[in-house]
């Protein structure tokens, strides 16, 4: 079974500080996803990665960052939080056998920003 | 752009009630289509999946949904729901063979089975 690992399950930070959510999966995955879940919006993407190195923007990549150093490793970063990135916060991967692989996903990091 | 509507954001239902969550997406081309579950306090998980093929899929926990092409339209349900189904309800589509294609989520549906 795939195992997605967050670093935290609740997170709680101050306006200003710069915040990394930690994500590692043991399967080999190539493709890495952050999302953020929000009420109401469902989940959305923030930022992705299909290769060591390598990152792509999703759909909201303002005021994050990503780093992927080693393949089982995703890392985001709020490189200044600020109260409306208070969220929860998605790690997701999935392999690379073709397309619609589906994603396997971790618990959830609960960010309070304060 | 590719989107997912789901069109109800909160379903009640009493157990044993039939259950269809509906799904529509915007694409005309080949798609992969998804439903995830996400029970409180849980990650969320893949219900079923659709590539090719039979257009009615079944998945876990009597589960099923049928692609329905020329509706753009990939509707959830179950016969008879039990309590346990109660959790967020998730569609979701990839939308080809290019290595960059993202899967799209819905909004969800919050589903609520009464005891």
């Amino acid at each position: 079974d795939v195992k997605v690992t967050q670093s935290s399950r609740y997170l709680v930070k101050r306006t200003g500080e710069k915040v990394f959510l930690e994500c590692v999966q043991d399967m080999d995955h190539e493709n890495m996803f952050w999302y953020r879940q929000d009420p109401g919006l469902g989940l959305r993407l923030i930022y992705f990665s299909y290769d060591v190195k390598m990152k792509e923007k999703g759909d909201i990549p303002e005021g994050y960052s990503v780093s992927r150093e080693k393949k089982e490793r995703f890392s985001l970063i709020l490189e200044s939080a600020s109260t409306n990135q208070t969220s929860m916060y998605l790690c997701a991967s999935s392999g690379s056998g073709g397309p619609g692989q589906p994603q396997h996903f971790g618990d959830g990091t609960r960010l309070s920003i304060l | 752009a590719q989107s997912v509507s789901q069109h109800n954001h909160h379903v009640i239902l009493s157990e044993a009630a039939s259950l269809e969550l509906g799904c529509n997406y915007s694409y005309g081309g080949t798609v992969n289509l998804f439903w995830y579950v996400q029970y409180p306090g849980q990650h969320l998980q893949l219900l079923l999946k659709y590539f090719s093929g039979d257009p009615l899929v079944k998945g876990i926990k009597g589960f099923e949904a049928e692609f329905i092409k020329s509706k753009f339209s990939f509707n959830l349900r179950k016969p008879s729901v039990q309590w346990s189904d109660t959790a967020e309800y998730f569609c979701a589509v990839n939308t080809g063979p290019n290595r960059d294609d993202k899967i799209i989520f819905g909004k969800g549906t919050r589903l609520h089975i009464l005891p």
